[in-house]
């Protein structure tokens, strides 16, 4: 079975640019998820799709980030314009979630952004 | 709210010897928990779970957890530490109470296997 792929796993650019993140979950996973790690801290949830609704997008600031799950099945998230403090590394996974089942979430390698 | 608890930011353990990383949580309902490692430079891979069922659960790379519902604990074990097992662990828990069924991480714990 093929993992979460993500793209790209490294970018770097100038503040106030903009960049995006491609995101692929693991083939039938309902549940995609994006996350905020910064060095030597546990994810942060930015934002969970249960097939291509928001269940959770409480912890994304909104001002400068976006995310779309079409047709439910890629993502993207996108900051623009970016700041200093959006270093860090991005991650997605996924979870299949059958009805009254919480299944395991699987994680990609994640994005390495550097904002400079 | 559900919460989970590392209390160790950092374990040192001699190769050969028993580890064990700790885990609390606090949950209103029944806890669904994860355990997950990540080597640098890697996303999280997960390790192991317990939904229901027996007390100790046993996973990958031979790590293994036990769930004490009274401690409210979950901690990860090993029984012969490897130098190949120093990375960073990271606790959740499944929040089920809410409808969102979102992952609470804790805070992580860098396990440094010495030789």
């Amino acid at each position: 079975e093929a993992g979460v792929a993500q793209s790209p796993r490294y970018k770097i650019i100038e503040k106030r640019q903009s960049v995006a993140f491609w995101c692929n979950p693991i083939s039938g996973h309902a549940t995609l998820y994006w996350y905020q790690q910064i060095l030597g801290q546990g994810p942060k949830l930015l934002i969970q799709f249960q097939n291509n609704g928001v269940v959770d997008d409480s912890q994304l600031p909104k001002d400068r980030f976006s995310a779309e799950r079409l047709k439910g099945v890629d993502s993207t998230l996108k900051i623009q314009p970016a700041k200093l403090e959006d270093s860090a590394v991005y991650l997605c996974a996924s979870s299949l979630d059958r009805a009254g089942a919480p299944d395991t979430q699987y994680f990609g390698p994640g994005t390495r952004l550097t904002v400079l | 709210a559900q919460s989970v608890a590392q209390p160790e930011d950092q374990v040192n353990v001699a190769e050969g010897n028993p580890l064990t990383v700790k885990c609390t949580y606090s949950v209103s309902g029944n806890p669904y928990l994860f355990w997950y490692v990540q080597y640098p430079n890697r996303g999280l891979q997960f390790l192991l779970k317990y939904i229901t069922g027996d007390n100790l659960v046993k996973g990958s790379y031979g790590f293994e957890a036990e769930f004490n519902k009274s401690q409210t604990s979950f901690h990860l074990k090993k029984p012969s530490a490897l130098v190949s097992d120093s990375a960073l662990y990271f606790c959740a828990v499944r929040d089920v109470d809410t409808g969102t069924y979102k992952y609470i991480f804790g805070t992580g714990t860098r396990l440094k296997v010495l030789a």
